[in-house]
């Protein structure tokens, strides 16, 4: 069974462009959590999905967003981006929202924002 | 206080020792844990969950959870240099709702010396 998949693996941008991030879970796995990873940070929690519906939202500003789609794919949209945007950018698949739910990592996508 | 915190290390242990790395939650509601393992480079990759109070094995992983002392805790035996690894703890703070969202704590750095 193939794993999580994220496209781009890497991307350059420049302060105040917008950016687009893919995921595809694990098949038959409908819920797809979004983190961020940073130096300073560590991982945190940005959202996450499952039947098309953003059900919990961490604390990041609104410049964050994403979607799910009736394939459970996801994708993820930063807009005015910030140097401080610059991290790698993680989904996690799962089978569903039950707590008890392990969770598997794509292999991310690293931003750059110079 | 952070809600998960962890030794940043590093733990240096010599090949075929037994490591041990150790997490604290804050939050006692927590009833689902995870410890995941990350190369450098690389995405976190889920090595074992734990949801009861107890040891739990997996080959020479052995996880150990103590709600009553909000503490988890991994086992490593006979450490490989292969083992080398940022090992992330996180917690499931289940705050009355299924959820996926994972709290991480900001990694032990374990190095296995040959």
């Amino acid at each position: 069974k193939a794993g999580v998949t994220q496209t781009p693996r890497y991307l350059i941008k420049t302060r105040g462009q917008q950016v687009t991030l893919s995921c595809s879970p694990i098949s038959g796995h409908r819920s797809v959590s979004w983190y961020q990873q940073t130096p300073g940070q560590g991982l945190q929690f940005l959202f996450e999905y499952f039947s098309e519906t953003q059900r919990n939202k961490g604390n990041f500003p609104g410049r964050f967003s994403g979607r799910q789609f009736s394939n459970s794919r996801s994708e993820m949209n930063v807009s005015t981006l910030e140097l401080g945007d610059s991290a790698l950018y993680l989904c996690a698949s799962s089978l569903g929202r039950d707590k008890y739910n392990e969770q598997f990592f794509g292999p991310g996508t690293r931003l750059t924002v110079l | 206080q952070k809600e998960v915190e962890q030794n940043s290390g590093p733990l240096s242990v010599p090949e075929g020792a037994i490591a041990s790395l150790n997490c604290t939650y804050s939050d006692r509601v927590s009833q689902s844990f995870f410890w995941y393992r990350q190369y450098s480079g690389k995405s976190p990759e889920l090595i074992m969950s734990i949801y009861s109070n107890g040891d739990k094995e997996d080959g020479r992983f052995t996880a150990q959870l103590n709600k009553a002392s909000q503490y988890v805790s991994l086992l490593i035996r006979d450490s490989q240099p292969s083992d080398s690894a940022t090992y992330l703890c996180a917690v499931n703070p289940d705050y009355g709702g299924a959820t996926n969202k994972l709290i991480f704590g900001t990694g032990t750095l374990l190095a296995v010396q040959p």
